[in-house]
């Protein structure tokens, strides 16, 4: 069964610190990855997608991808109280098709 | 900027009946899908919808669901006889292209009793 797995947490974070968040994935195969943030009660909001080996930068936030490692992480920087929320690795797979398997999410606790 | 959108936003029904859950995905995208989150547990995919036909279905998706475009816009996923298990979030999202971006509507938050 092809799994992702995360941390579950809670990640506490000084308000202004850096959170750094990991993901790991079973399948070798793997071609997109997905950082998604999840508020409790509502929907999976995208954040960031990784298709390639090495670094993506957003505003403050950073996704690292190292496929021979099956790794693929999240850097927060600059963390306010709004980041506390689950985040959740999601990957695709196959480069054909589009299931998307979700990790478990980890949970941020950003500490005014 | 375009949107997913979820109706109903909450859907409580009695054990056996039929649900519809609905679900308006981003205009010119061309894949759409369905996940679930039962309360505490990962997001889990159901199926993908590409073409008027399913492209992909899990374990999940037995002969009790069922997927519909019944028009240029909407996307429906039917649930035959519900089961108390079957209470969950339940998500829609679309995406453009095969393994990019899937964007997720607000969830219909589904209750069987």
């Amino acid at each position: 069964q092809k799994e992702v797995e995360q941390n579950s947490g809670p990640l506490s974070v000084p308000e202004g610190a850096i959170a750094s968040l990991n993901c790991t994935y079973s399948d070798r195969g793997s071609q997109s990855f997905f950082w998604y943030r999840q508020y409790s009660g509502k929907s999976p909001e995208l954040i960031m997608s990784i298709y390639s080996n090495g670094d993506k930068e957003d505003g403050r936030f950073t996704a690292q991808l190292n496929k021979a490692s099956q790794y693929v992480s999240l850097l927060i920087r600059d963390s306010q109280p709004s980041d506390s929320a689950t985040y959740l690795c999601a990957v695709n797979p196959r480069a054909a098709g589009n299931k998307l398997t979700f990790g478990g999410g980890t949970r941020v606790l950003v500490k005014p | 900027e375009p949107e997913v959108t979820q109706t109903p936003s909450h859907q409580v029904t009695q054990m056996g009946q039929e649900v519809i859950l609905r679900c308006v995905p981003i205009s010119n995208h061309l894949y759409f899908y369905w996940y679930r989150q039962i309360l505490g547990q990962k997001v889990e995919f159901l199926v993908s919808f590409y073409n008027n036909e399913i492209s992909e279905k899990s374990e999940i998706f037995d002969d009790q669901f069922s997927v519909e475009r019944p028009d240029g816009s909407n996307f429906t996923l039917k649930i035959r006889s519900t089961k108390l298990e079957d209470s969950a979030m339940y998500f829609c999202a679309s995406s453009y292209r095969e393994g990019t971006e899937a964007f997720f509507g607000q969830g219909t938050r589904l209750t069987v009793v």
